[in-house]
């Protein structure tokens, strides 16, 4: 089985202020995994994506995330938050076999960006 | 490009009551998903349909069941509702269901049970 963990259900940082959204998974089989934001009476919109290749992967709004298989992580950041920013966030992740195919999220990460 | 569109987007309805929910996916997307939302439970799958087979399932009872067209639109239905249903039902379209294909979400029906 596999799944995610989001250290943090709320994080709090000031406008201008490094973001940090940290993200662990476990899955017994090469991950593909993916970060969505989800703003109030919205769905889930997709930030960014990692399937095979560079580590490091950039995604729109000035978010990037970086997969070390070796801590099993993909923590999103963003260098200097804007108000905008101030949405839920959801780590998730899916593997090539059986039940694993379907996406499973984290339990997310609601960030509030202080004036 | 038009989204995927779901409807209605809220709905009330009372114990014991079924409901079905409509999703219409991105043009040209034959694999859609659902999921549902809460505030205990987060995000949790359903089930996923492509070219009109139910291709996954999550661990939901029989009470929740869906169905796909022949135009990749698909509806899920919930019979005998519950209290515990009322959540944001949310659907997910991707090209072809492939595992490295982003799913596109719409913006769900909140669905509350009275």
């Amino acid at each position: 089985a596999q799944s995610v963990t989001q250290l943090g259900s709320h994080v709090s940082v000031s406008e201008g202020a490094l973001v940090l959204l940290r993200c662990n998974y476990s899955s017994s089989v090469p991950p593909y995994l993916f970060w969505y934001v989800q703003y109030p009476n919205q769905g889930l919109q997709l930030l960014l994506k990692y399937t095979t290749g560079a580590t490091l992967v950039k995604g729109i709004n000035g978010f990037e995330a970086e997969f070390k298989k070796s801590e099993t992580s993909f923590h999103l950041t963003k260098p200097s938050a804007h108000m905008s920013d101030a949405a839920e966030y959801f780590c998730a992740v899916r593997a090539e076999f059986g039940s694993a195919r379907q996406l499973t999220f984290g339990s997310g990460t609601q960030l509030t960006v202080l004036p | 490009k038009a989204g995927v569109t779901q409807t209605p987007r809220y709905l009330i309805k009372t114990r014991g009551q079924q409901v079905t929910l409509s999703c219409s996916p991105i043009s040209g997307h034959r694999s859609v998903s659902w999921y549902q939302q809460t505030p205990g439970q987060g995000l949790q799958f359903l089930f996923e349909y492509f070219s009109e087979t139910q291709r996954n399932k999550g661990n939901f009872p029989g009470r929740f069941s869906g169905r796909q067209f022949s135009n990749s639109r698909s509806e899920m239905n919930v019979s005998t509702l519950e209290l515990g249903d009322s959540a944001l039902y949310l659907c997910a379209s991707s090209l072809a269901g492939q595992i490295n294909q982003p799913q596109h979400f719409g913006d769900g029906t909140r669905l509350s049970i009275l």
